[in-house]
């Protein structure tokens, strides 16, 4: 079975700083990888998804991340934030093997912008 | 517009009660989820159906139900044998059940046991 690690439970970052969300994956081969974001008390959103190919995915509110196979990661990656970013954002891996898509979630990280 | 919808927004239950929560989509969609989320625990699968008048147990169904008698409609039923029920529940579909489709997620419904 697939699992997924959020090492950062809380980040703070600065408006126009740059940020970075870890995630690690464990898997028996390589796996279907989504990064989702949720603003307080609403459902999620999908940013970005990995399924093969290029490496480095693009997505909406641009937000970027990184597929490494030797470091079994999945890091989010924004140049500069917005107060706007301040969310809760949860990265997922799906199994590739399994007769339905099943996702294994994060804990999620918090992100705080500061003026 | 296209999209899940879910209600109530807030519930609250008293204990012994059972409780159902609304799921629908309009988005045609074949496969339903349903997740609880907790402080610090991510999203974990109760329930979820990949197609109409069929569902299956996720890793946390104990003290809940669900049925599929609709595509557009999958309702979940908090019962009385649910010993900590009070959570954040999210309701999501996909096009199909398989892993590249992606799942979207309605709004949520918070329910609290009094």
């Amino acid at each position: 079975a697939q699992s997924v690690t959020q090492p950062d439970i809380h980040i703070t970052v600065s408006e126009g700083a740059s940020l970075e969300l870890r995630c690690n994956y464990s898997y028996g081969a390589t796996p279907y990888l989504f990064w989702y974001v949720q603003s307080p008390g609403q459902g999620l959103q999908l940013l970005l998804k990995y399924f093969s190919g290029d490496t480095l995915v693009q997505g909406i509110k641009g937000f970027e991340a990184e597929f490494k196979r030797s470091q079994s990661s999945f890091n989010l990656r924004k140049p500069s934030v917005h107060w706007s970013d301040a969310a809760e954002y949860f990265c997922a891996v799906g199994a590739t093997t399994d007769s339905w898509g099943k996702l294994q979630f994060g804990a999620g990280t918090q992100v705080v912008v500061t003026p | 517009d296209g999209g899940i919808t879910q209600s109530p927004k807030y519930l609250f239950r008293k204990e012994g009660q059972n409780v159902t929560l609304s799921c629908e989509q309009n988005l045609n969609h074949d496969a339903m989820y349903w997740y609880r989320q907790d402080p610090g625990q991510g999203l974990r699968l109760i329930y979820y159906s990949q197609i109409v008048n069929d569902f299956q147990k996720g890793d946390i169904a104990e003290g809940y139900s669900v049925s599929r008698e609709k595509k557009e409609s999958f309702p979940l039923t908090v019962t009385s044998a649910q010993k900590n029920p009070t959570a954040f529940y999210l309701c999501a579909s996909s096009l199909s059940s398989t892993s590249t489709d992606t799942q979207y997620f309605g709004p949520g419904t918070r329910l609290t046991v009094l």
